[in-house]
């Protein structure tokens, strides 16, 4: 079965700074792979997604992603952080045989310093 | 596009009682998800319905829980005589399957507290 870890619990990082989000996934062969951000108290919101092809991916609110294969990573990085962007981040994994559930890592939130 | 809907928002229940939730999916979607997310964990995969059929159960719902999606469109999860571990926020999330690359968006969630 796949599984996501996400080793970072919490991260701080002041705004106007580079941000970048550890994700690493079990899986057998590629699979499908996303990032969700949520807010306190809310759903989930999708970040960006990873199906196939170019391995960066740009997602909303400037965030993007690489895919690493020999790395088994999928990490989430932006340039230069805002406040708005304190939430709890989840990456996500889906088996590509299947294309059904989501399994998710146990999330990092991030704190933002003004 | 409204997004994904649930109802309630929030549930406060006493131990032994049942309740219900309601998730309404982005229309035309063919496919419905459950997940559970308890305190500082990641949301856990309940149950799939692909229009009216339900595809797969997690052995995480026990038969106390029972999901619907009677028409294809709208789904109700139901706990029966809950208990205080089944506190916890109630995540709804719809996608159109056409092929295996599908993207799912979720609902606000409904969180239960179980007292």
């Amino acid at each position: 079965a796949q599984s996501v870890t996400q080793p970072d619990i919490h991260i701080t990082v002041s705004e106007g700074a580079s941000l970048e989000l550890r994700c690493n996934y079990s899986y057998g062969a590629t699979p499908y792979l996303f990032w969700y951000v949520q807010s306190p108290g809310q759903g989930l919101q999708l970040l960006l997604k990873y199906f196939s092809g170019d391995t960066l991916v740009q997602g909303i609110k400037g965030f993007e992603a690489e895919f690493k294969r020999s790395q088994s990573s999928f990490n989430l990085r932006k340039p230069s952080v805002h406040w708005s962007d304190a939430a709890e981040y989840f990456c996500a994994v889906v088996n590509t045989g299947t294309a059904s559930k989501l399994t998710f890592g146990t999330g990092t939130r991030l704190q933002v310093t003004l | 596009d409204t997004g994904v809907s649930q109802d309630p928002r929030h549930k406060i229940t006493k131990r032994g009682q049942n309740v219900t939730f309601r998730c309404d999916p982005i229309s035309e979607h063919n496919r419905l998800y459950w997940y559970r997310q308890t305190l500082g964990q990641g949301p856990e995969f309940l149950t799939y319905f692909q229009n009216e059929a339900q595809l797969e159960k997690s052995r995480l719902l026990s038969d106390r829980f029972s999901a619907e999606r009677p028409k294809g469109s709208f789904s109700t999860l139901e706990i029966q005589r809950t208990e205080q571990g089944d506190s916890a926020m109630y995540l709804c999330a719809s996608s159109f399957r056409l092929a295996l690359q599908e993207t799912q968006y979720f609902g606000p969630g409904t969180r239960l507290l179980v007292l």
